[in-house]
Order: structure tokens, then sequence, then C-alpha cells
């Protein structure tokens, strides 16, 4: 297995709702990130994960929170959102330098 | 510091055509260097990378990059574009002790028939 996979592909959430995005990956990397792309720009990064401990946080504000329950897998918990937030949520991993993204979530904060 | 530009934020080019996207950078250690593509409503794919040796690297659909370290340049390059080749473009690097991965502000590819 040579990807990285995130679901769900889009989502529709109100200001008040929680709600979580998922990714996995099973090439072994140790590494995992989470960005956050706007239209026409290049990606931001949020947090990253080594060897499943948060390593970097940029400062994101809290109504985003990273976890990282194994090796494998990497959530991104959602509450009380801002319309702002709107975006296409990326996961990455990483090895040798190199990182490997995911399709993204397709984010809407109505 | 580290920074990435690329000098053109939008590339227009017939089919068949030859093009280059502009990529330069600073650091002042070595660095890493990538080429991501973005397609439309799709996430990054690593379409190349300079990690050390040959300064000049090869992707699978024909588009090549040289490393040139007195230049501070990436630039991407294809002889012959197809449709298929419309996307946004990313140069990064990343710093030889690691870190994060800097992104440019990316290059669109306009392929026309």
């Amino acid at each position: 297995d040579t990807e990285v996979t995130q679901t769900p592909k889009h989502l529709v959430m109100g200001m008040t709702n929680k709600k979580s995005l998922k990714c996995e990956q099973h090439m072994g990397h140790r590494a995992m990130y989470w960005y956050k792309q706007k239209a026409k720009k290049p990606p931001e990064l949020m947090f990253v994960y080594s060897y499943e401990k948060l390593s970097i946080n940029e400062s994101v504000p809290s109504r985003f929170s990273p976890e990282c329950p194994n090796s494998s897998l990497l959530n991104l918990h959602l509450h009380a959102l801002q319309p702002e937030d709107s975006a296409l949520y990326l996961c990455a991993s990483s090895q040798d330098r190199r990182e490997f993204f995911g399709p993204g979530t397709r984010l809407t904060v109505l | 510091a580290q920074s990435v530009t690329q000098l053109d934020s939008q590339v227009p080019v017939f089919e068949e055509a030859p093009v280059e996207l502009r990529c330069n950078y600073s650091s002042s250690v070595s660095v890493y260097l990538f080429w991501y593509v973005q397609y439309p409503n799709q996430g990054l794919q690593l379409l190349l990378k300079y990690l050390s040796g040959s300064t000049l690297v090869e992707s699978i659909n024909g588009f090549e990059a040289e490393f040139n370290k007195s230049q501070t340049s990436f630039h991407l390059r294809k002889p012959s574009v197809h449709i298929s080749d419309t996307a946004e473009y990313f140069c990064a690097l990343k710093g030889n002790q690691g870190g994060k991965l800097i992104f440019g502000q990316g290059t669109e590819l306009s392929v026309k028939p």
C-alpha cells in the first residue's frame, strides 16, 4: 500500500457541529502532517506528529484538535469552526525527506 | 530563513509546445528540492525530487528539473505538453536537517488546444 487515504472527501458542517477528519497510511512512515489549503494558495502546515507524538503545532486555534491513535492513523477533530475555516484539509506522511499527500477533505463551514 | 519563489503565477501554453516553470530558492543550509503537481479538486502528487547526486532529475511523465546551486534554481521543464498537464505546480524545499516543507506560491499551467 503506497498511498495516504483521507475520509470523508467532502464535509459540510455548521458552526456548532463537532466532526472529525480521518487520515490513514500503511507505508510505515513515522511522521504525519495536517495541512490547510485555501484556493489558489500553497498548503499551510498545521500540525506534525513524529513517532505518534505531537512535535509541531503552528499556532493553530484550539477549535482544531489533532490526535494520533497509532502509527497508521491521524485524526483532526473539529469543533465550533468559523466560515473562514472552509478549505481543503490535506494529510501527509513522510519518509526520506519526501512528503506524500492524501487527496484531501473539502470542508465547508456554514 | 528559507524561501521559495515561483516567478510566474500563471503560464498559458498551447498543446505540444515546450514549457518551463521557474523556481528559485533561498537557504543558508543545503536543501532538498521538490516539485508537486495538484490537479483540480485533488491532493498534491510528488512529481520529482532532488535529494543528492545527479542535478538533473526526471519524472515518469516527461517532466525534468535541474538543480543549479550557483543560481539557486530548480526550474521545471517539459519539451511537449499535453492538455492533461493542466494543473497547479508547486516548488518546495526542505532543509538538510529536516524541518518544514517550504512551498512557493504555485504556478498555474494552462494547456490550450
